[in-house]
């Protein structure tokens, strides 16, 4: 079975402070590499579409990077506001039907 | 990119009923996708419902459980049978953009939180 994994599964971060979480994913048979915000009672949006390793994609105060030889992604918030607030997934295709293995989510608090 | 609705936003159901969730895109889409989230976990695809053509069902998802329908190339409608309260979820159906391949953004409705009591 192959596992996409996330941590930590929460953090609350103080508003203004900058902040970072993991995805990881199997490094074999890698296509891409997928971000997305889910605020609550929102529908999830995509942030970030990654395919090469040490690529750096970057969305106003967030940031991704990418690492598939060792099979992870960070994601960065910088000055963390409320408006961050939402669960963040990651998934990744895992076979040639490209169907999405989706991570459990980070549930990121800031607090005010 | 696709709007998607869905209907109802929150329900809470007794045990051994059954709840129909409705989505609709404001385009015509050949596939779409029903995924839950229960507590804690990961987003798991349920099925892929195709216009004209029975649902694909995914490993541990049974129609009789979960039957689908698709009456036409923007709407589609998922029930969920018998319910217990292991049936407690979000449930989200999606469908994929134009990227194609491994690349595709899937767009989703804002979801459906059961509850069953």
């Amino acid at each position: 079975i192959l596992n996409v994994e996330q941590s930590p599964q929460s953090l609350h971060v103080q508003e203004g402070d900058s902040t970072n979480f993991t995805c990881s994913f199997p490094s074999s048979n890698f296509y891409a590499l997928h971000w997305y915000r889910w605020e609550t009672a929102k529908s999830p949006e995509a942030l970030f579409v990654m395919t090469l390793n040490g690529d750096e994609k970057k969305k106003g105060r967030i940031s991704a990077t990418l690492n598939t030889k060792e099979g992870y992604s960070y994601l960065y918030i910088k000055g963390s506001q409320p408006e961050d607030s939402a669960t963040y997934l990651c998934a990744s295709p895992m076979d040639s039907n490209y169907q999405l293995i989706w991570g459990a989510g980070t549930k990121l608090i800031i607090k005010p | 990119s696709a709007v998607i609705s869905q209907k109802p936003s929150r329900d809470i159901c007794q045990r051994g009923t059954s709840l129909t969730i409705q989505c609709q895109v404001d385009s015509q889409v050949t596939m779409m996708f029903w995924y839950r989230q229960q507590p804690g976990q990961s987003l798991t695809l349920i099925a892929t419902a195709n216009q004209g053509s029975e649902a694909t069902y995914e490993s541990g998802f049974v129609i009789d459980k979960f039957p689908i329908s698709r009456p036409n190339l923007t709407f589609s409608t998922l029930t969920v049978s018998n319910m217990s309260p292991e049936d407690s979820s979000i449930y989200l159906c999606s469908v994929e953009g134009w990227s194609g391949g491994a690349l595709n953004e899937q767009f989703f409705g804002p979801g459906t939180r059961l509850t069953v009591l």
